[in-house]
């Protein structure tokens, strides 16, 4: 395990429901992140924060709605998604946004039906 | 468009071998470059980062970058089954990291 946790790992849910995906970092870093994993898909990032502000987001669909509270907890909260958003939702920290390494949760595995 | 391309695999070797990852990136403005694995449903994992010109070694693995020819590669030594994931190239210049596809590395025993 890393300094980075996901909650839940799996999550099935209808187009109608609402979820929420957690992460948490414990490595002290200012930046977090979400990424989508599909099949035969490069990472696709979706949002990016700095010190709890957002800072990049790469047009994804209203239907995904992140939350930053502080710089240890970041939100992806869920709602009437397609069949095609059915990915792996990995969460990750750097010390900063830009061009540094980046640690990385378990991720969480979403499928919707 | 910053693109990072890689070669998609799957690239098979014999265990004890040398493997060898290639990446190509097209922003000549980027400065940090890393390599990280993934196995099958898991997360990517940080092995190596490189910033300058020249060989990076640490271990079995060895990270090579030049920037004239935007081009960084992974070479792993003494391939090993476990070896057997997706490797993941991850490019970047003032901006968050743009990964490529990656490639599957097979390592048959």
């Amino acid at each position: 395990e890393t300094g980075v946790t996901q909650t839940p790992r799996h999550l099935v849910m209808g187009m109608t429901n609402k979820k929420s995906l957690k992460c948490e970092q414990h490595l002290g870093h200012n930046a977090m992140y979400w990424y989508k994993q599909s099949a035969k898909k490069p990472l696709e990032l979706m949002f990016v924060y700095s010190l709890e502000e957002r800072v990049e987001n790469n047009s994804v669909p209203s239907r995904f709605s992140p939350e930053c509270p502080n710089s240890s907890h970041l939100f992806l909260h869920l709602h009437t998604l397609q069949p095609e958003d059915s990915a792996l939702y990995l969460c990750a920290s750097s010390q900063s946004p830009g061009p540094n390494e980046q640690f990385f949760g378990p991720g969480t595995r979403l499928t919707v039906l | 468009q910053k693109e990072v391309e890689q070669n998609s695999g799957p690239l098979s070797v014999p265990e004890g071998a040398i493997a060898s990852l290639n990446c190509t990136y097209s922003d000549r403005g980027s400065q940090s470059f890393f390599w990280y694995r993934q196995y099958s449903g898991k997360s990517p994992e940080l092995i190596m980062s490189i910033y300058s010109n020249g060989d990076k070694e640490d271990g079995r693995f060895t990270a090579q970058l030049n920037k004239a020819s935007q081009y960084v590669s992974l070479l792993i030594r003494d391939s090993q089954p476990s070896d057997s994931a997706t490797y993941l190239c991850a490019v970047s210049g003032n901006t968050p990291l743009v990964f490529g596809k990656g490639t599957r590395l097979s390592v048959i025993a």
